[in-house]
């Protein structure tokens, strides 16, 4: 189906593991971001990539590693999760700098 | 459904009304502002956007008005309706990273009575 999809939709991990959410999209984007979202805030950016092999930190970069090997993917990596990672993560993707973003329907993380 | 945002500023409108949603944006170099409606559960869905050589622009339903010397955004709903229960976002375009970040505000719940 064409569209954003992210995966898995829910996740517990414990405490110091490695975790990877996954985001997909079909419109061949240039621009794909990853934000998190807590109770209490808005959409905080994680970090984000202009193009394949092309990304930059946000606002909350500390504790995540991405990559974009290929166009349409842009996994999320918790290097050692902690449980101020508890959180809701929506994948996002557009064409171009001044265009809409499309985004995914969320991952909800549960360190525990 | 997840419960985003329970410390969110709330509004308050009985159906019929029209509804107006402000935000107040960081960086006066940013040329492109975006609305989003975020049910619970759900990702942030577009409304409606606008560039900064526009001071208005109108949707179904909806209108932005841009202010730049205040930097400020506002979203007006006509005809409120409980299907436009969500929280709200704008989003801006930061000019000091090429214009490819998009940052959000906080948001504010909408919360329509019958």
């Amino acid at each position: 189906d064409a569209g954003i999809t992210q995966s898995p939709r829910y996740k517990i991990t414990e405490t110091g593991r490695q975790v990877t959410l996954m985001c997909h999209q079909t419109w061949s984007h240039s621009y794909m971001f990853w934000y998190r979202q807590d109770l209490g805030h808005g959409l905080r950016l994680i970090y984000y990539s202009a193009a394949a092999d092309i990304t930059d930190k946000g606002e909350v970069p500390d504790g995540y590693v991405v990559s974009r090997s290929k166009t349409e993917n842009f996994p999320l990596t918790l290097e050692s999760a902690t449980r101020s990672q508890t959180s809701v993560y929506f994948c996002a993707s557009r064409h171009g700098p001044n265009t809409e973003a499309f985004f995914g329907q969320g991952t909800r993380l549960t360190v525990v | 459904g997840e419960s985003v945002g329970l410390h969110l500023p709330t509004l308050s409108v009985q159906e019929g009304d029209n509804s107006i949603i402000n935000c107040a944006y960081s960086n006066s170099a940013s040329d492109y502002f975006i609305w989003y409606k975020q049910e619970s559960g759900k990702g942030p869905q577009f409304i409606i956007d606008i560039r900064s050589n526009m001071d208005k622009r109108q949707g179904q339903r909806v209108t932005v008005l841009l202010n730049k010397t205040v930097k400020h955004l506002s979203l007006q709903i006509a005809a409120t309706q409980p299907g436009d229960s969500a929280v709200y976002f704008c989003a801006e375009n930061p000019m000091n990273t090429g214009f490819q970040k998009l940052v959000f505000g906080t948001g504010t719940r909408l919360l329509v009575s019958p």
